[in-house]
């Protein structure tokens, strides 16, 4: 079992409708990431919060809106989607904030923008 | 710039069958770190080894390899005697102080072990 919980698993939504993905670990990580991952292609860093504080955005649009809320969870409030944005939503963590710590990857979550 | 290239795309091979998974990485910098992922049909990445620039000794889990070798920029995965289970997407990734958190995923290997 993964010690990355997300939630939700799978989900669909409207162009016009306003959804969260939740993300939460345990481990005492100090950094939190959220990755997009299109069918057959590696992951895509989107954000990054070390010590609760965003630290990177790799210029995403304004329609993903991330929240770390604490050092335990992390969230991904989603606003007027386009259906190109559907794909999968992995949350990692890592134990330290440097290049070198491996990161910890969530189940992820089936994001269908329709 | 960084890059990590998995020239093989998708790998099938037969339960017993040992496989080699390549990984040719590309940087600049001195200091860099290597790692190799799991990704399996649920969908999560699982950390399977980190190797750092400095050290190029070979190392070995159960059935798990990997050969490291600076002079060729390689970094590959071997699995000795491949089970169903083993089936999975594999990304080799490179990590640098010039990349700040960013890992650099090659395009992964699709790895089917058939029974």
């Amino acid at each position: 079992d993964t010690e990355v919980t997300q939630t939700p698993k799978h989900l669909v939504m409207g162009m016009t409708n306003k959804k969260s993905l939740k993300c939460e670990q345990h481990m005492g990580h100090r950094a939190m990431y959220w990755y997009k991952q299109k069918a057959k292609k590696p992951p895509e860093l989107m954000f990054v919060y070390s010590y609760e504080k965003l630290s990177i955005n790799e210029s995403v649009p304004s329609r993903f809106s991330p929240e770390c809320p604490n050092s335990s969870l992390l969230n991904l409030h989603l606003h007027a989607l386009q259906p190109e944005d559907s794909a999968l939503y992995l949350c990692a963590s890592s134990l330290g904030t440097g290049y070198n710590s491996p990161l910890h990857f969530g189940n992820g979550t089936r994001l269908t923008v329709t | 710039a960084q890059k990590v290239t998995q020239a093989q795309t998708e790998i099938s091979v037969v339960e017993k069958e040992d496989v080699t998974l390549d990984c040719v990485y590309e940087t600049r910098d001195t200091t860099y770190y290597l790692f190799w992922y799991k990704q399996p049909p649920s969908g999560e990445l699982v950390f399977l080894i980190r190797r750092n620039s400095f050290d190029e000794q070979n190392e070995i889990s159960g059935r798990y390899s990997w050969n490291f070798q600076k002079s060729t920029s390689s970094f590959n995965f071997t699995i000795t005697a491949s089970q169903v289970v083993d089936s999975a997407v594999y990304f080799c990734a490179l990590t640098s102080g010039g990349s700040n958190y960013k890992l650099t995923f090659g395009k992964g290997t699709l790895l089917t072990v058939n029974p």
